[in-house]
């Protein structure tokens, strides 16, 4: 278990209103994640942290934004939500220098 | 950036079969692991492998760095096995990038 806990874990909401899900992790690491996942694209990067207050885009950055202000928790919002963002969110973590990345349970959103 | 590509893209066992799973990198990777999505979603992690070879109980992966590949072997397959495998990689620190994965079936 590497002590990574997503929620909320499903959500349904309706376009237009705003999301966020929140990963924490109990392991210290410096480097944080989010993903996404979509048929036919596999994990696709969205942001990630590489320590408190340092954040930088992924591939997928549009439509999303972060915050990390404690080492522990990384947020991901979406600011007003919209049916393509319909997908599973993967947080991960990783520690410092080249290390191995563990993955949370996934946080299933549906946008209607 | 770097790109990943897996092959086959599906496959299908009878059970007790051998399979080969192949990830190939555009660039050269210092980072390479090997994950599991199991049928409920789970990202398991199977091999943490930048270079070289190693085996845990049926399955094994190997690491060729200076080809810019790692393979994926399952031995006696079992429907447990069935999901889709990802292989991810990255260079200095890059986030890690992943193939779209082998989606295994393995009948009984």
């Amino acid at each position: 278990d590497a002590g990574i806990t997503q929620s909320p874990r499903h959500k349904v909401t309706e376009t237009g209103t705003p999301v966020t899900l929140r990963c924490h992790q109990t392991e210290n690491h410096r480097y944080m994640y989010w993903y996404r996942q979509d048929p036919g694209h596999g994990l696709r990067l969205i942001h990630y942290s590489y320590g408190v207050k340092d954040t930088d885009k992924g591939e997928v950055s549009d439509g999303y934004s972060v915050s990390r202000s404690k080492t522990e928790d990384f947020l991901l919002t979406l600011e007003s939500a919209t049916s393509s963002q319909t997908s599973v969110y993967f947080c991960a973590i990783r520690g410092q220098g080249i290390g191995e990345l563990f993955f949370g349970e996934g946080s299933r959103l549906t946008v209607l | 950036g770097i790109q990943v590509e897996q092959s086959p893209p599906d496959l299908i066992l009878q059970e007790g079969a051998n399979s080969t799973l192949r990830c190939n990198f555009s660039d050269s990777v210092n980072n390479l692991q090997w994950f599991h999505q199991n049928p409920w979603g789970q990202l398991i992690n199977l091999f943490y492998i930048p270079s070289g070879t190693k085996q845990n109980g049926r399955l094994s992966a190997t690491t060729v760095a200076t080809e810019r590949y790692s393979l994926l072997y399952i031995s006696s397959s079992q429907t447990t096995d069935s999901g889709v495998y990802f292989c991810a990689g990255f260079s200095g620190n890059t986030p890690l990038v992943f193939g779209k994965g082998t989606r295994l079936s393995v009948i009984a």
